[in-house]
């Protein structure tokens, strides 16, 4: 069973501080790797992707990815308590197809 | 934009009743995914589909089956509901295969069996 592993939190930050988001892997062929975003009562929402390792930035978020440690990061800068909400790292599995293994995701809340 | 579409968005059935969910989507993707959402469980994979009339199980199959006669359609068939089956069903879709491809949601189904 291919696992993707999440603190489910909740995950508690003050209003403007960095929030650090972390998730393991365990299937090493994977090549593709997603944070989505999910309120409360609604659906998961793509926030970011990232393919290679390193960094990978869009606005306030910072995706990070290494492979060799098999480890994704989600780095959210300035808070925003629109920022709360369960963040839900992903993993294409290798070996063809397109199925994703999700983690169980981690609560954050942004205190205002 | 990628539009995912669901039947319904709260459902209410009795144990035993035959189940149809249903979802679309309008960016002719190949394929297709029905998941479960439970609290501490996270997303489970029940089925998905890379093309017409074509099926995989997924890692939680049992007491489900998929149809997917059309392109942009694809349903989840509960044949006879049992009160374990009360969950929150997510449909999704994505395009060609490829490492870049991504999952887009619908708004789901909250499904509750009595």
């Amino acid at each position: 069973q291919k696992e993707v592993e999440q603190n489910s939190g909740p995950l508690s930050v003050p209003e403007g501080a960095i929030a650090s988001l972390n998730c393991t892997y365990s299937d090493r062929g994977s090549q593709s790797f997603f944070w989505y975003r999910q309120y409360s009562g609604k659906s998961p929402e793509l926030i970011m992707s990232i393919y290679s390792n390193g960094d990978k930035e869009d606005g306030r978020f910072t995706a990070q990815l290494n492979k060799a440690s098999q480890y994704v990061s989600l780095l959210i800068r300035d808070s925003q308590p629109s920022d709360s909400a369960t963040y839900l790292c992903a993993v294409l599995q290798s070996g063809g197809y397109q199925k994703v293994t999700f983690g169980t995701g981690t609560k954050l809340q942004v205190i205002p | 934009d990628v539009k995912v579409t669901q039947s319904s968005r709260y459902l209410v059935k009795r144990t035993g009743e035959k189940v149809f969910l249903e979802c679309v989507q309008d960016m002719d993707h190949e394929n297709m995914f029905w998941y479960r959402q439970d609290p501490g469980l996270g997303l489970r994979l029940i089925y998905f589909s890379y093309d017409v009339k074509m099926k995989e199980k997924g890692d939680i199959p049992e007491g489900y089956s998929v149809s997917r006669e059309k392109k942009e359609r694809f349903s989840l068939i509960l044949e006879s509901a049992s009160t374990n089956q009360t969950s929150m069903y997510l449909c999704a879709s994505s395009g060609l295969a490829g490492i870049t491809d991504t999952q887009y949601f619908g708004p789901g189904t909250r499904l509750t069996v009595l």
